[in-house]
């Protein structure tokens, strides 16, 4: 079974510019979740959607945004790009529950 | 590939030690753990989850222990391998118990020596 996919994996935008990073889940699973990875913040909870509809929201502005499409695949946006937002994104998936989440490779996003 | 964490604690051990790592977690009504392994350029790989109803489990060279008197969560590594060398993270379900809603502890790197 194939794993969790992230496309791209690099990216580099300037500043105000905006960007959609894209997620595959491993086939069956319903529930994506992205999270920010940094050196200083370590990793920290975005969104999670199932079904097409977000459940959870970590404490992130309205510039980043997510959704997810009817075959679960899920992107998300951030808007007028900040230095800061230079992270690596990563997005997991899960069955649905509150069962482990499986990891794809994650995009590096650099904002320069 | 890119550092995970440039300050982050580490753990060096030898080839063939058991090794231990800890985790301190916050909210007493976390109901969900688990740890991770994330190597340099990866995403994060599962290794072992426990829920709160139990205080031990083990896997395939792994055992992870839970102790909810003092939030504190451990993953034991046998017979640690070159292989193994990583960075380890727990994370709990949180505050809100919420589905999928992972926090995550600092990471501790682990450097495992021939």
């Amino acid at each position: 079974k194939a794993g969790v996919t992230q496309t791209p994996r690099y990216l580099i935008k300037t500043r105000g510019q905006q960007v959609t990073l894209s997620c595959s889940p491993i086939s069956g699973h319903r529930s994506v979740s992205w999270y920010q990875q940094t050196p200083g913040q370590g990793l920290q909870f975005l969104f999670e959607y199932f079904s097409e509809t977000q459940r959870n929201k970590g404490n992130f502005p309205g510039r980043f945004s997510g959704r997810q499409f009817s075959n679960s695949r899920s992107e998300m946006n951030v808007s007028t790009l900040e230095l800061g937002d230079s992270a690596l994104y990563l997005c997991a998936s899960s069955l649905g529950g509150q069962l482990e989440q499986y990891f794809g490779p994650g995009t590096r996003l650099t904002v320069t | 590939g890119e550092s995970v964490g440039l300050h982050l604690p580490t753990l060096s051990v030898q080839e063939g030690d058991n090794s231990i790592i800890n985790c301190a977690y916050s909210n007493s009504a976390s109901d969900y753990f688990i740890w991770y392994k994330q190597e340099s350029g990866k995403g994060p790989q599962f290794i072992i989850d426990i829920r709160s109803n139990m205080d031990k489990r083990q896997g395939q060279r792994v055992t992870v222990l839970l102790n909810k008197t003092v939030k504190h969560l451990s993953l034991q590594i046998a017979a640690t391998q070159p292989g193994d060398s990583a960075v380890y993270f727990c994370a709990d379900s949180g505050p809100s118990g919420g589905y999928n809603k992972l926090i995550f502890g600092a990471g501790t790197r682990l450097a495992v020596h021939p």
